[in-house]
């Protein structure tokens, strides 16, 4: 079984410049979240989809990110205009999903985000 | 979600078990335990869950006390590519979908560097 891809998985950007990820879950995963995890702390949940729907953005600074899953299935987080505070891994993961079952969650490997 | 609290770090022999530990006393009823890890440079892990009875799995086994304040993960055998940061989370599973409900992203806290030495 594929694992969730993400790409790229290092960027190096200036500040006010913007970027994004992209984000392929687990095949049949309805449930997507994207993570930001700076260095030195665990990871923070930014936004979460069940399948084209956003569930929880409560996270998300939505002055500067946005994020779509138009067809249910990939996945595309954006920064724009890119902060010195956004240095981090923005981490992709992907569950079944579904109502009263805590179905554990699979992480893709990352992409690691240097702004100067 | 309830708070977790853990120690930083943690170091064990290679070969012997590795007791990792973790405090939950404000966890709800309807809260489970989770643990997952994060071996350099990728991304986080699925350990193992419970609500209140203990389990094991091929990887790890999970006590929690009678009261359920506080957990303990155990790698019964653990090896150098055991070294990664543990994480203790406690999450209520989601009951319905809207007006917030099926929101179950995880709540990270530092979690325990455990240094597995050879």
């Amino acid at each position: 079984e594929a694992g969730v891809a993400q790409s790229p998985r290092y960027k190096i950007i200036e500040k006010r410049q913007s970027v994004a990820f992209w984000c392929n879950p687990i095949s049949g995963h309805a449930t997507l979240y994207w993570y930001q995890q700076i260095l030195g702390q665990g990871p923070k949940l930014l936004i979460q989809f069940q399948n084209n729907g956003v569930v929880d953005d409560s996270q998300l600074p939505k002055d500067r990110f946005s994020a779509e899953r138009l067809k249910g299935v990939d996945s595309t987080l954006k920064i724009q205009p890119a902060k010195l505070e956004d240095s981090a891994v923005y981490l992709c993961a992907s569950s079944l999903g579904g109502v009263g079952v805590g179905y554990e969650q699979y992480f893709g490997p990352g992409t690691r985000l240097t702004v100067t | 979600d309830a708070k977790t609290t853990q120690p930083p770090s943690m170091d064990c022999a290679e070969g012997r078990a590795a007791n990792l530990p973790c405090n939950h006393s404000t966890i709800s009823g309807n809260e489970y335990v989770y643990w997952y890890r994060q071996i350099h440079s990728q991304g986080p892990q699925y350990i193992i869950h419970g609500l209140k009875n203990n389990e094991t799995n091929e990887m790890a086994s999970l006590i929690i006390t009678e009261d359920r304040k506080s957990s303990t993960l155990i790698l019964p055998h653990a090896t150098l590519r055991d070294t990664a940061v543990y994480y203790c989370i406690v999450r209520v599973i989601s009951t319905g979908w809207g007006s917030g409900g099926g929101a179950d992203g995880l709540t990270f806290g530092k979690g325990t560097h455990l240094i597995i030495q050879p």
